[in-house]
């Protein structure tokens, strides 16, 4: 199955900088790469993803790349705001099952 | 997008009784799914619900233990069986794709906290 490596496991920045994170995952076959955002006691919500056939995706202060070749993916805040602190998940989504596998999650910690 | 009402949002149980948990979603979805989320980690697909058959169960989880139901595209039980104090967790139902394009995000219940003691 999809194995998926999320780092750095918890990230502080102060606000106003920029943060990354990175993920690897193991399946070629998968197609589909969303990140989520879980604040505490809530359930994850997706802020963007990026599929196969695309190599970059902006959002407003958020963006995703993905190398296909070797297997990554990262999500890029720009201008962190202390309401971006959360745990954020990488996921990864096969062509054949359809299921997600998930990473570790980072948690992101912006010190106003 | 997909809503989902999941339930109970948290219950405290007995070891060795079950808890049966009920996911509804507001309109037919393709994919329905079950994970484990241990507090502070990451989510882990318990198996994946079908609609008319058996549930497909990753490494490490079986029927037994975690039996699941899909009568219908828009409902699905999972039953945490005879439960022990390392089943304490939360439990988070979730759905992907309409019934026409299942290639879509995921969309997760409130999620379940149980604690068993």
């Amino acid at each position: 199955g999809e194995n998926v490596e999320q780092h750095p496991s918890t990230l502080s920045v102060q606000e106003g900088d920029s943060a990354v994170i990175k993920c690897t995952y193991s399946d070629s076959a998968s197609n589909y790469f969303p990140w989520y955002k879980q604040e505490l006691g809530k359930r994850p919500q997706l802020i963007i993803d990026i599929r196969s056939n695309v190599g970059e995706k902006k959002d407003q202060r958020i963006a995703v790349t993905l190398n296909k070749t070797a297997k990554h993916f990262s999500l890029h805040i720009t201008e962190t705001q202390p309401e971006d602190s959360a745990v954020y998940f990488c996921a990864a989504k096969g062509y054949n099952f359809n299921k997600f596998y998930f990473g570790s999650g980072t948690k992101l910690n912006v010190k106003p | 997008s997909a809503v989902i009402s999941q339930k109970p949002s948290r219950d405290i149980c007995q070891r060795g009784t079950s808890l049966t948990i009920q996911c509804q979603v507001d309109s037919q979805v393709t994919m329905m799914f079950w994970y484990r989320q241990q507090p502070g980690q990451s989510l882990t697909l318990i198996a994946t619900a079908n609609q008319g058959s058996e549930a497909t169960y990753e490494s490490g989880f079986v029927i037994d233990k975690f039996p699941i139901s899909r009568p219908n595209l828009t409902f699905s039980t999972l039953t945490v069986s005879n439960m022990s104090p390392e089943d304490s967790s939360i439990y988070l139902c979730s759905v992907t794709g309409g019934h026409v394009d299942p290639n879509t995000e995921a969309f997760f219940g409130q999620g379940t906290r149980l604690t068993v003691v």
